[in-house]
């Protein structure tokens, strides 16, 4: 069974640089996209971004600019980093593994629809940025 | 555009059917995938693909697509089905990213 636990700092103060990491227990590390989602308190899910077992990534646009999401494979384990927070970025986040299936063209060019979702997430971590 | 759209809230009287639905231009590209939060917890993906369910997901829930519309329908909702329910996507305009909906708060009566 794939587990995911997730640990780092809960509270920040303005200015600094938030770190997590989310283990992956159990499963293959590959053909994943190990994903970081975000929930303001009484608020939404907002997809962060992504890292493939490769090492490539992709980004929320809105986020972009404070955005590292890296990769251990060693251990299993991928990290989120977001500098420079403030106030609009407490949250609690979650990291999950996503799965893609891109859409393609099948015979008289019928787009036939990709498949994108989130099996397995982890316990969330309560981030607090405050002075 | 690659935002979903939800309505805010749904309500569903005990062991009826409720359908709630999701817009967006990358539904014409990409299922949706759906998620149940209870409050405090971490979503739970209840329909992924054409209309898949996860292991241990009842029955009661199903998926369907037309055109930039997604729709979860819960037939005979539970008391227990009572959560917040978040549409999710890939957007299709080039961008490489997920997409979630607003969400839905499903009360049951």
């Amino acid at each position: 069974q794939v587990q995911l636990q997730q640990w780092g700092a809960g509270l920040l103060k303005p200015s600094e640089t938030l770190s997590l990491t989310c283990a992956v227990y159990g499963g293959s590390f590959s053909g994943y996209y190990w994903s970081w989602i975000r929930q303001p308190p009484g608020k939404g899910l907002e997809w962060i971004g992504e890292i493939n077992h490769s090492g490539s990534t992709n980004y929320n646009p809105s986020l972009k600019s404070r955005v590292t999401i890296s990769v251990d494979t060693s251990k299993n384990q991928f990290s989120l980093k977001l500098s420079s927070v403030t106030a609009a970025d407490t949250a609690v986040y979650y990291c999950a593994r996503g799965r893609l299936r891109a859409y393609y063209y099948g015979s008289g060019s019928y787009k036939v629809p990709g498949d994108y979702y989130f099996d397995y997430w982890g316990q969330g971590t309560l981030v607090t940025v405050s002075s | 555009s690659s935002e979903l759209t939800q309505d805010p809230a749904v309500s569903v009287a005990l062991g009826q059917t409720v359908r709630i639905t999701c817009q967006g231009d990358s539904l014409r590209s990409y299922y949706a995938s759906w998620y149940q939060q209870k409050p405090g917890q971490a979503p739970v993906l209840v329909i992924y693909g054409k209309n898949n369910r996860p292991s241990g997901i009842p029955d009661r829930f199903s998926g369907s697509s037309s055109g930039n519309t997604a729709s979860l329908t819960i037939t005979g909702a539970q008391a227990e089905d009572e959560a917040d329910y978040y549409c999710n996507s890939r957007d299709s305009s080039g961008n490489h990213r997920g997409v979630f909906g607003g969400g839905t708060k499903l009360t049951v009566l």
